[in-house]
C-alpha cells in the first residue's frame, strides 16, 4: 500500500477555492490515487479518483504531478458542507476485494 | 449508485452485553465487506475483512471471539461485539465493494457507547 502524506489541517473561506496536497512518493506506477472524504459522524464517501492525467468530476479536480509522487485535491469553490476530513489513498482502480489504508487525513475548516 | 446501509446508527449498551450491527448492500452483491473502527479524531483503521461464506480475515490485534463478524449472504453482513466493555466504545464503519462497482461503498457508520 502507498504510504500517504497530508497536511493535518487546513482552512479555506467559503466560496473561494482550496487546495488539498497529498504526497504519495511510494506509490506504484499501476495504483490509481484515490480521494475520499469523510463528513462528522458519517462513512467515508468517494471523491475522485486518477492514475496519471489530470481528473474533473461534479465534485472536484485532482491534478497529479508528472511524477506521480504527489496530488492535489481542488474543491473550487468551497462551501461549509465542504468541511470534512479528506483523505487520499492508492490502490487499483477498482479495488475489488482489497482494502484501502487511511491516513490520518486533512481536516478541512471552512469558514462563511 | 452502489448503497450500502448500516444499522444502527447509535446504540448505547451495557457492559458485558452484545451488540449486532448490520451492513447490507441494498442494490449490489457485495462480495466482500470490510469493517472498520474509529476513535475521535482519528482514522479508520481496519478490523476485518469477510467474504461472503468464508470465514473473516482479522488484522493483528483485533479478538475474532471478540468481534464476531458473519458474512452469510452477498448484501449482508453483521458484526457482533460480544461481552463489551466501556473500551470497545468507538465509531464502527462497514464498506462493501464487488466486480464491476468502483472503488468502496461505505455506510453511515455506528456509534456504540457502552456504559
Amino acid at each position: 500500500d502507498a504510504k500517504t502524506t497530508q497536511p493535518n489541517s487546513m482552512e479555506s473561506n467559503e466560496e473561494e477555492p482550496v487546495h488539498l496536497p497529498c504526497n504519495h512518493s511510494t506509490i506504484s506506477g499501476t495504483d490509481y490515487i484515490h480521494w475520499y472524504r469523510q463528513l462528522p459522524s458519517q462513512g467515508p464517501e468517494y471523491v475522485i479518483h486518477g492514475l496519471t492525467s489530470n481528473v474533473n468530476n461534479r465534485m472536484a479536480s485532482l491534478a497529479i504531478a508528472e511524477d506521480r509522487k504527489s496530488s492535489t485535491l481542488i474543491l473550487h469553490r468551497a462551501t461549509l458542507r465542504d468541511a470534512a476530513v479528506y483523505y487520499c489513498t492508492g490502490g487499483g482502480e477498482r479495488n475489488y476485494g482489497q482494502n484501502f489504508v487511511f491516513g490520518p487525513g486533512t481536516r478541512l475548516s471552512v469558514l462563511p | 449508485g452502489a448503497v450500502v446501509s448500516q444499522h444502527p446508527s447509535r446504540v448505547i449498551c451495557k457492559s458485558g452485553t452484545s451488540v449486532k450491527i448490520e451492513c447490507r448492500s441494498l442494490d449490489f452483491q457485495a462480495t466482500t465487506m470490510f469493517w472498520y473502527r474509529q476513535f475521535p479524531k482519528k482514522s479508520l483503521m481496519l478490523m476485518a475483512t469477510s467474504n461472503e461464506g468464508s470465514k473473516a480475515t482479522y488484522e493483528q490485534g483485533v479478538e475474532k471471539d471478540k468481534f464476531l463478524i458473519n458474512h452469510a449472504s452477498l448484501t449482508l453482513s453483521t458484526l457482533t461485539v460480544t461481552s463489551a466493555h466501556p473500551e470497545d466504545s468507538s465509531f464502527y464503519i462497514c464498506s462493501a465493494s464487488a466486480q464491476g462497482i468502483y472503488g468502496y461503498t461505505f455506510g453511515s457508520g455506528t456509534r456504540l457507547t457502552v456504559v
